[in-house]
């Protein structure tokens, strides 16, 4: 089964320790991105890859990094988190291949305290 | 730059009634546009998409959407709504054709009622 994979999918952590959240996808996507989700504005893309090793900047990545070592795989890591990212988080990977439909995961809920 | 606007933040309708859910684009190329659907709780579902060819699309549960490149808009129809459409609607653009990106709408969020 097509599959996206995001864990952990609910978080409570406290300001300043970092957290990763893991995204894998089954489906040998080249590309793969996280977005974030508020209230009132949407999805809105923090980082995207078009393939390993190569990522990018979305529209909000200020206190986000990620990493694309594997074709599988997208972490997103949050060095020092602060309450402003407290939100609901998608990983989302797409290729040519299957049509360009985008899959997202389940989403992760972080709370950061 | 590229965006996109739903200008309903919330729709309520009886069930069986008809649905229509608006979205305007802005985009210099060519768009691609989908609608997504959240449930409470859930993830988002790939409702439909348009990438080219005939501007009428059928997607799932009964829902299409039509592509109007004079009005640069792709709203979301369906004829006659059901208790379980009840959840957040999201429309979207890639911004080319390798889809990396999505530009989203803010929602619209379709409360149904009996």
């Amino acid at each position: 089964e097509a599959q996206v994979t995001q864990n952990p999918r609910y978080l409570i952590t406290v300001t300043g320790k970092k957290l990763t959240v893991t995204c894998s996808q089954n489906m040998n996507h080249e590309y793969m991105s996280w977005y974030r989700q508020d209230p009132g504005l949407g999805l809105r893309q923090i980082y995207y890859s078009m393939n390993v090793e190569v990522t990018d900047k979305g529209d909000v990545p200020e206190g986000y990094k990620v990493s694309r070592k594997e074709k599988r795989n997208f972490p997103l890591i949050l060095e020092s988190p602060s309450p402003n990212q407290t939100s609901l988080y998608f990983c989302a990977s797409s290729s040519q291949s299957s049509g360009n439909t985008i899959y997202f995961g389940e989403g992760s809920w972080l709370t950061v305290v | 730059a590229q965006s996109v606007t739903q200008p309903d933040i919330h729709i309520t309708v009886s069930e069986g009634a008809s649905l229509e859910l608006r979205c305007n684009y802005s985009y210099g190329a060519t768009p691609y546009l989908f609608w997504y659907v959240q449930s409470p709780g859930q993830g988002l579902q790939l409702l439909l998409k348009y990438f080219s060819g005939d501007t009428l699309v059928q997607g799932i549960k009964g829902f299409e959407a039509e592509f109007k490149r004079s009005q640069s808009s792709f709203n979301l129809r369906k004829p006659s709504v059901h208790w379980s459409d009840a959840a957040e609607y999201f429309c979207a653009v890639a911004t080319g054709y390798n889809t990396d990106k999505l530009i989203f709408g803010t929602g619209t969020r379709l409360q149904v009622f009996p």
